[in-house]
C-alpha cells in the first residue's frame, strides 16, 4: 500500500499570502496524484488531477506540481474562501486508493 | 447535471447490518465505475470500495473486506453498500463518488453511527 504523507499538518497564513502544501508518497506514483479541497460540512472537491492539471472551474491561483514521490499544491494568493482542509490521493497502485492525512489551512 | 445522492445511514448496534444506497443521475450510469469513501468524525478520507460499470469487478479496503459488499443495479442507476458485522470504528460519513479514482462527483454523504 502506498502511504501519502502531507505536510505541514496545519498551515496558518493570511489572505493574500502564498500557500505551499506538500504531499510525499512512500513509493513513486508517477503523476497519478490528485488534490482535493474540503470545507466543513461539505464533500471534498477535486482541484488538481494528474499532479498538475487544474479541474474545470478551479481558479488559476491553484497549481500543482511534482512527479514520482514529491508533490506540491500551491495557492498563489490566498482568498478567504481558500481556508479549508486539503487532501492528496494517489491512483498509481490500487487497490487501495489512498489519501494523505490532510493539511488544514487556517487563517492567521 | 451529474449528481449522486446517498441514503440509508443511521444508528446501528455493533454487530448489526446496514445497507447504503446511492442514486445517480445526469450521466450514463452503466459506463462508469462507482466508489464509496468514508470519513470518521474529525478524521481524514478513507477509500472503502469500488465497483466497475458492469458490476463484474469489485474492490475493497482491507478494513472492510469480508464484511462489506458493493453492488449495483444499472436499471435503477443505483449503487449499494451492504455493511455487515459493523464495528464502532466503522462510524463515519459515507460518501458515494463517481469513478474508481479521481473523484469528480461526490454525494453529500450519509452518516453511519455504530454504537450500543
Amino acid at each position: 500500500e502506498i502511504v501519502l504523507t502531507q505536510s505541514p499538518a496545519t498551515l496558518s497564513l493570511s489572505p493574500g499570502e502564498r500557500a505551499t502544501l506538500s504531499c510525499r508518497a512512500s513509493q513513486s506514483v508517477s503523476s497519478y496524484l490528485t488534490w482535493y479541497q474540503q470545507k466543513p460540512g461539505q464533500a471534498p472537491r477535486l482541484l488538481i488531477y494528474d499532479a498538475s492539471k487544474r479541474a474545470t472551474g478551479i481558479p488559476a491561483r491553484f497549481s500543482g506540481s511534482g512527479s514520482g514521490t514529491d508533490f506540491t499544491l500551491t495557492i498563489s494568493s490566498l482568498e478567504p474562501e481558500d481556508f479549508a482542509i486539503y487532501y492528496c490521493q494517489q491512483r498509481s497502485n490500487w487497490p487501495p486508493i489512498t489519501f494523505g492525512q490532510g493539511t488544514r489551512l487556517e487563517i492567521k | 447535471e451529474v449528481q449522486v445522492l446517498e441514503s440509508g445511514g443511521g444508528l446501528i448496534q455493533p454487530g448489526g447490518s446496514l445497507r447504503l444506497s446511492c442514486a445517480a443521475s445526469g450521466f450514463t450510469f452503466s459506463s462508469y465505475a462507482m466508489s464509496w469513501v468514508r470519513q470518521a468524525p474529525g478524521k481524514g478520507l478513507e477509500w472503502v470500495s469500488g465497483i466497475s460499470g458492469s458490476g463484474h469487478a469489485t474492490y475493497y479496503a482491507d478494513s472492510v473486506e469480508g464484511r462489506f459488499t458493493i453492488s449495483r443495479d444499472n436499471s435503477k442507476n443505483t449503487v449499494y453498500l451492504q455493511m455487515n458485522s459493523l464495528r464502532a470504528e466503522d462510524t463515519a460519513v459515507y460518501y458515494c463518488a463517481k469513478d474508481f479514482h479521481d473523484f469528480w462527483t461526490w454525494g453529500q454523504g450519509t452518516l453511519v453511527t455504530v454504537s450500543s
